[in-house]
């Protein structure tokens, strides 16, 4: 079954730093690849990034690139995102949800069977 | 704007059929990569509903089904109940520039 649960979110100031983590249970964590998605208010669901099982491959949406960094420490079944130079842009709920498929090995085939409760991250002056 | 377009939504009587569209372009949808549709409750977490374009998962009712041909897929639930009142996104990867993992943009369904 399993279960995920993020933390970390927060109000901020544009330009400043927040990490958001997000802890799992209930399945073997470093076998499925992780993915982070941010709803906006009133928007829809936004990729964000994800990450293999293994941790070595990680692949960021255009819109975070160079400022967000996805990772992960399998020995404590956790899964971190951690945000820089935010913007109000950034404001959302942001989501981990895990890969359905541990046999997945690239973004071309992943698809999310367990999601977080998510956290809000607003970025306001 | 998104990658994969989605009427804004649809709407149906109790017991009726709907379905919901999702248009996507020969980089993504139309390129064979799979398509999986989520359902949104506000206040809950996205629940997996289709995946690989026409697999539910388990505890997804049967009248609940995706299908796909080529640069759109389709969900249609039949029997529809009050309780499938929700926000539906579609989602694929693409390999554009843009790349990677994309959703629609989402359908409101209302039960009448």
């Amino acid at each position: 079954e399993g279960q995920l649960l993020e933390s970390g979110g927060g109000v901020v100031q544009p330009g400043e730093t927040l990490r958001l983590s997000c802890g799992a249970s209930g399945f073997t964590f470093g076998m499925f690849a992780m993915t982070w998605v941010r709803q906006a208010p009133g928007k829809g669901l936004e990729w964000v990034a994800s990450i293999s099982g293994s941790g070595s491959f990680t692949y960021h949406a255009d819109s975070v690139q160079g400022r967000f960094i996805i990772s992960r420490d399998n020995s404590k079944n956790t899964l971190f995102l951690q945000m820089s130079d935010l913007r109000a842009e950034d404001t959302a709920v942001y989501y981990c949800a895990k890969d359905l498929s541990s046999y997945c090995s690239s973004p071309t085939c992943y698809s999310f069977d367990l999601w977080g409760q998510g956290t809000l991250v607003t970025v306001s002056s | 704007q998104s990658v994969l377009t989605q009427p804004p939504s649809v709407s149906g009587a109790p017991g009726q059929r709907v379905t919901i569209s999702c248009t996507g372009s020969n980089s993504n949808i139309g390129a064979g990569y799979n398509v999986n549709w989520f359902q949104l409750i506000p206040g809950t977490s996205p629940k997996l509903l289709i995946f690989d374009d026409n697999n539910r998962p388990s505890g997804v009712p049967a009248r609940i089904s995706g299908s796909k041909s080529g640069t759109s897929a389709s969900l249609a639930i039949t029997g529809l109940q009050a309780e499938d009142e929700a926000e539906y996104y579609c989602q694929s990867y693409d390999s554009s520039l843009t790349g990677y993992i994309i959703f629609g943009g989402g359908t409101k369904l209302t039960v009448l």
